[in-house]
Formats: C-alpha cells, sequence, structure tokens
C-alpha cells in the first residue's frame, strides 16, 4: 500500500476553518485518497474520499493536488465535536475489486479544536 | 438508522476463559473485518468476510476465529484468550469492491488477565 504522511498534530479554533494535510507522494493512478477520522472512544467514521477531482460532502471537502500527490482535508467551520484523529489512507482501486477491503490506518493527525 | 452493532462494549476475563465478540450490522454489506487498536500500533486487521461463509486472515489473526454464518453477523471467537489480546476491537462492514465508506461498530475493550 503506497504510504501517506500526516502532521502528528494540529490545532484549531471553534467556527474557524481548518485544512488538514496528507502527503502521499507515491500515489499510483488507481488509488483513490480517502479520510476517516476518530472521535474519542468510538471507531473510525468515514469523512471523504476522491480520485482526482476536488469534493464536497455535508462533512468536509476534499482537494487534491493536480499531481495528486497532495491532498487537503477542509473542515469549513470546527466545532469541538470536530476534535478527533483524522487519518488519510490510499485504496487502490484494482485491490479492492480483486476482493480486499482493507484499510491500512497509519498514525493520523490529531486535531484539537479550542472553545 | 444504518449501524454496526458490537457486543459487549467492555469485557474483562481472565486466561484460557473462550468468549465471543458480537458484530452484526443491518445495511445488507457483503463485506465485514474486524481490527484491533493498540497504542503506538494503529488498527490492524484480524479476518475480513467477503460473503456468507468466506473469511480469510487479515495481518495479525494468530488466536482468533471467525465465521460467517449469515450475511449480518461476523463473531470474533477467542478460543484460548492471552494477556496480548488485550486491546480495542472494531468491526467494520461495507459494500464490497465499490471502495465506498467503511461502518465501524462502537469497539469492545478487551482486558485479559
Amino acid at each position: 500500500d503506497a504510504k501517506t504522511t500526516q502532521p502528528n498534530s494540529m490545532e484549531s479554533n471553534e467556527e474557524e476553518p481548518v485544512h488538514l494535510p496528507c502527503n502521499h507522494s507515491t500515489i499510483s493512478g488507481t488509488d483513490y485518497i480517502h479520510w476517516y477520522r476518530q472521535l474519542p472512544s468510538q471507531g473510525p467514521e468515514y469523512v471523504i474520499h476522491g480520485l482526482t477531482s476536488n469534493v464536497n460532502n455535508r462533512m468536509a471537502s476534499l482537494a487534491i493536488a493536480e499531481d495528486r500527490k497532495s491532498s487537503t482535508l477542509i473542515l469549513h467551520r470546527a466545532t469541538l465535536r470536530d476534535a478527533a484523529v483524522y487519518y488519510c489512507i490510499l485504496r487502490d482501486r484494482e485491490t479492492i475489486q480483486g476482493g480486499s477491503e482493507k484499510l491500512v490506518f497509519g498514525k493520523g493527525t490529531k486535531l484539537t479544536v479550542n472553545p | 438508522e444504518a449501524q454496526v452493532t458490537q457486543n459487549p462494549r467492555y469485557l474483562i476475563t481472565v486466561t484460557g476463559k473462550k468468549l465471543t465478540v458480537t458484530c452484526s450490522q443491518n445495511m445488507n454489506h457483503e463485506y465485514m473485518s474486524w481490527y484491533r487498536q493498540d497504542p503506538g500500533l494503529g488498527l490492524r486487521q484480524i479476518y475480513y468476510s467477503m460473503n456468507v461463509e468466506v473469511t480469510d486472515k487479515g495481518d495479525v489473526p494468530e488466536g482468533y476465529k471467525v465465521s460467517r454464518k449469515e450475511k449480518r453477523n461476523f463473531p470474533l471467537i477467542l478460543e484460548s484468550p492471552s494477556p496480548n489480546q488485550t486491546s480495542l476491537y472494531f468491526c467494520a462492514s461495507s459494500l464490497r469492491g465499490r471502495g465506498t465508506e467503511a461502518f465501524f461498530g462502537q469497539g469492545t475493550r478487551l482486558t485479559v488477565v
């Protein structure tokens, strides 16, 4: 599985935007970029995913660099409930179609949101 | 509401006493899997199942068994638990072959003494 690099921790203030970076310089053409988060004492939760184009959903936006070697998860207005560990994960489309749905979690970025 | 339900949430047991952690999903997902989460090691996959009666080992299967007799249920069985299986366990499910979102349970914190 291709590797991702994220900062260990980031801090934000409530109601401000948060940009969480992820580097994936060895990404292949068939890798999707997925983001999950894990709130304290809970299981991981899907946030968003994309392949080449920027993506938006009710939770966040995903901005993907033109060369796809990095991406940024954007929380438009952080709330205290957004304090979590955020994981950037690459998923190979060919591996998925071959049957393996395994998610490979790295260490992620621990986001602290200050009131 | 779409959900993955694990039971129990917390369990303390003694070495060697067989236990089962149940997992059930209500989304008709083909794919289900078990992960364990340990400090410094992150989440690692234990076993997975692509459909009923189809299971396979993940990265850390030693000491665990699973079964998939029904689509909605995927129990994790520890035949003879040992202290190194003290961990936080998560069950997950997703549609097979789509690469879409996986749904995780709330977790089971297991302590083996």
